[in-house]
């Protein structure tokens, strides 16, 4: 069945980098697109970007400078990189199987941006 | 960019009520709306695409609507269950802009 999965640190200190890793199964990300979201504690969800199954990607225009949305098909791993933290970075993020919409999505991986 | 507007911000309904929330779009997003649903400390879960499409599973008792800018997502006879934050997403051309959601709670 479909399942996407995040990973990566909880806590990052500012002015650092976000490095998160979807792994999926379930589906092929050369036939699927993968979208990132995220939510600060008790707000609503943002967009961030996506990478589309031929391998293009697209960015939430207020988060383009400092976001990097990749993949290895291989490893069917879809990365998230986002630099120059902030506190206002501190949130749930998500990553979705993008077709239509986001049909499936995993858990969210909880990151905290602190020193 | 296109903004998603919804309203109300929270409403409280009753078991067995219907209940119709809202969502605008600054510009013409023609069908290119989803609606998802998010209960407390748990991933969204797609509920309506293309504006009027029940996602697979989904109980018809959740019905979409609208075209253009303006959007409505009604829960027919409302269950205990549908507690939970709603969210319109912009699909199809990027950026896929949610709306700021809106709370359902039950009395």
């Amino acid at each position: 069945q479909v399942q996407l999965k995040e990973s990566g640190p909880g806590l990052v200190q500012p002015s650092q980098t976000l490095s998160l890793t979807c792994t999926v199964s379930g589906f092929s990300l050369t036939s699927n697109s993968v979208s990132w979201v995220r939510q600060p504690p008790g707000k609503g969800l943002e967009w961030m970007g996506a990478i589309w199954s031929g391998g293009s990607t697209d960015y939430n225009s207020a988060l383009k400078s400092r976001l990097s949305i990749s993949r290895d098909t291989s490893k069917s791993q879809v990365f998230l990189k986002m630099n120059s933290l902030q506190t206002e970075d501190t949130a749930i993020y998500f990553c979705t199987r993008w077709g239509y919409s986001s049909d499936y999505w995993g858990q969210g991986v909880m990151v905290t941006v602190s020193s | 960019n296109i903004v998603m507007t919804q309203s109300p911000k929270s409403m409280s309904i009753s078991v067995g009520d219907r209940v119709t929330m809202n969502c605008k779009a600054s510009q013409n997003v023609y069908n290119n709306i989803a609606w998802y649903q998010q209960k407390p400390g748990k991933s969204p879960k797609l509920l309506i695409y293309y504006a009027s499409n029940r996602y697979t599973g989904v109980p018809d008792r959740f019905t979409g609507s609208g075209s253009g800018t303006d959007f409505t997502l009604t829960i027919n006879s409302v269950q205990a269950e549908d507690a939970a934050f709603y969210y319109c997403q912009r699909i199809y051309n990027s950026p896929f802009t949610f709306g700021s959601g809106t709370k359902l709670e039950i009395k």
